[in-house]
């Protein structure tokens, strides 16, 4: 069955720090994968996603991702933090296709960043 | 753009009445909408996909006389909670997916509290 892992529960960061928060997935076909975030009280924004091509892929507010196949992860990146960054975020793949895809999340890591 | 709206945003009620949450895709089409449910400081579960003009499908687990889901248009699906009771009380989230990109897009959310 499809899983994926989020080893960090909680992580915390100096601003201006780098980031990377890890994400492991485990899924039998080519994973569709997608990193959230969510902040207190809130519903989850898209940060990027990858589906295919180019395994760095770019995503909004200055993060970056890496999709390993070798080691089935897909690591989250920033080169540095910024005290707005203090958020859940939640790394997720898509099981099947079309109207037939769903999210399988990780448990999440909670990111924390000090002045 | 892809932007999807959650109403209410946060909602009491009394134990054995029932609630409706509304969710909406406010500039695409999705012929898909997801229904979660997150506990506190937890990941997202999933409880049913639904999909426009059909009826919708439950996770195991999920009481489908319960929480009933109704998605009668590509802009539109709710989520009745039915007698609720204060083990209910919990985040929901709603999410539609965008056919073209086959992406998931998140509502804000609505905290239910149950007396």
């Amino acid at each position: 069955a499809q899983s994926v892992t989020q080893p960090d529960i909680h992580i915390t960061v100096s601003e201006g720090a780098s980031l990377e928060l890890r994400c492991n997935y485990s899924y039998g076909a080519t994973p569709y994968l997608f990193w959230y975030v969510q902040s207190p009280g809130q519903g989850l924004q898209l940060l990027l996603k990858y589906f295919s091509g180019d395994t760095l892929v770019q995503g909004i507010k200055g993060f970056e991702a890496e999709f390993k196949r070798s080691q089935s992860s897909f690591n989250l990146r920033k080169p540095s933090v910024h005290w707005s960054d203090a958020a859940e975020y939640f790394c997720a793949v898509a099981v099947g296709t079309g109207t037939a895809s769903k999210l399988t999340f990780g448990t999440g890591t909670r990111l924390q960043v000090t002045l | 753009g892809a932007v999807v709206s959650q109403h209410p945003s946060w909602v009491i009620c009394k134990s054995g009445t029932s609630v409706k949450i509304e969710c909406r895709s406010l500039d695409f089409q999705a012929t898909t909408m997801f229904w979660y449910r997150q506990f506190p400081k937890q990941s997202l579960m999933l409880m049913a996909t639904s999909n426009e003009g059909s009826k919708a499908t439950y996770e195991q687990g999920v009481e489908k006389d319960k929480f009933l889901i109704n998605h009668a248009s590509l802009t539109l699906s709710t989520l009745t909670v039915t007698s609720a009771h204060p083990e209910d009380s919990s985040f929901y989230i709603c999410s539609a997916r965008m056919t073209v990109s086959d992406t998931q897009y998140f509502g804000p959310g609505t905290r239910l509290t149950v007396l």
